[in-house]
């Protein structure tokens, strides 16, 4: 079955410093991995996917997210964050059956301090 | 161009009442989804819809939940003899169909159930 991985339920990260939330995947065939992000009381918003192609892939609001098949990561990167991107982050991975629903990780809380 | 709404955004009802929640996709949109997103199970998909498709309701987690797709546009989630269990953010979403599904879902800001 596929799966995700977030291995922190929260990550800390001073304003201008770059941030990295994590994600490592497991499925069967090639992965079509995406990451969203969800600001309280809000649903969610999607960021970037990763498909095939480039393994660094560039998403909105100036993230980015590296796809590493040895690793099976696809950790989502900024290099200098904002008060503003403080909220919840979420990977997920299509799940091969027909349906394409997605999976989702745990979610990583993201706190940004001024 | 307009997103994905969902009404009510908020719902507060009592054990045993059966409640409806309503989904609007983006125009379109031939593929709708509906997940639960709870404290406890994280977000998980309930069931999904594309075009006249017969829907694949692997995910509802008892016979008391349902859903329609009318038209091939709004889609309406029904809970009956609502349980405490129930208590979620119910989120809908909707993509563009397409073979090998690559194509990112779009969500709607939920409707917040709470069961008494």
């Amino acid at each position: 079955a596929q799966s995700v991985a977030q291995p922190e339920d929260q990550v800390n990260v001073a304003e201008g410093n770059p941030l990295t939330v994590k994600c490592t995947y497991s499925v069967s065939g090639n992965p079509y991995l995406f990451w969203y992000v969800q600001y309280p009381n809000r649903g969610l918003q999607f960021l970037l996917k990763y498909i095939t192609g480039d393994n660094l892939v560039k998403g909105s609001y100036g993230f980015e997210a590296e796809f590493n098949k040895s690793q099976t990561s696809f950790h989502l990167k900024k290099p200098s964050a904002l008060v503003s991107d403080s909220a919840l982050y979420f990977c997920a991975v299509r799940d091969g059956g027909a349906t394409n629903k997605l999976i989702f990780g745990t979610g990583t809380l993201l706190a940004v301090q001024p | 161009g307009a997103g994905v709404s969902q009404s009510p955004s908020n719902k507060v009802t009592e054990k045993g009442k059966d409640v409806e929640l309503r989904c609007d996709p983006i125009s379109g949109h031939t593929a709708l989804y509906w997940y639960r997103q709870s404290l406890g199970q994280g977000l998980e998909f309930l069931i999904y819809f594309q075009g006249n498709s017969a829907p694949d309701k692997s995910g509802l987690p008892s016979d008391r939940f349902s859903a329609e797709r009318t038209g091939g546009s709004v889609s309406t989630l029904t809970i009956q003899r609502t349980q405490q269990e129930d208590s979620a953010v119910y989120l809908c979403a909707s993509s563009l169909a397409g073979a090998g599904g690559y194509n990112e879902q779009f969500f709607g800001p939920g409707t917040r159930l709470t069961v008494l």
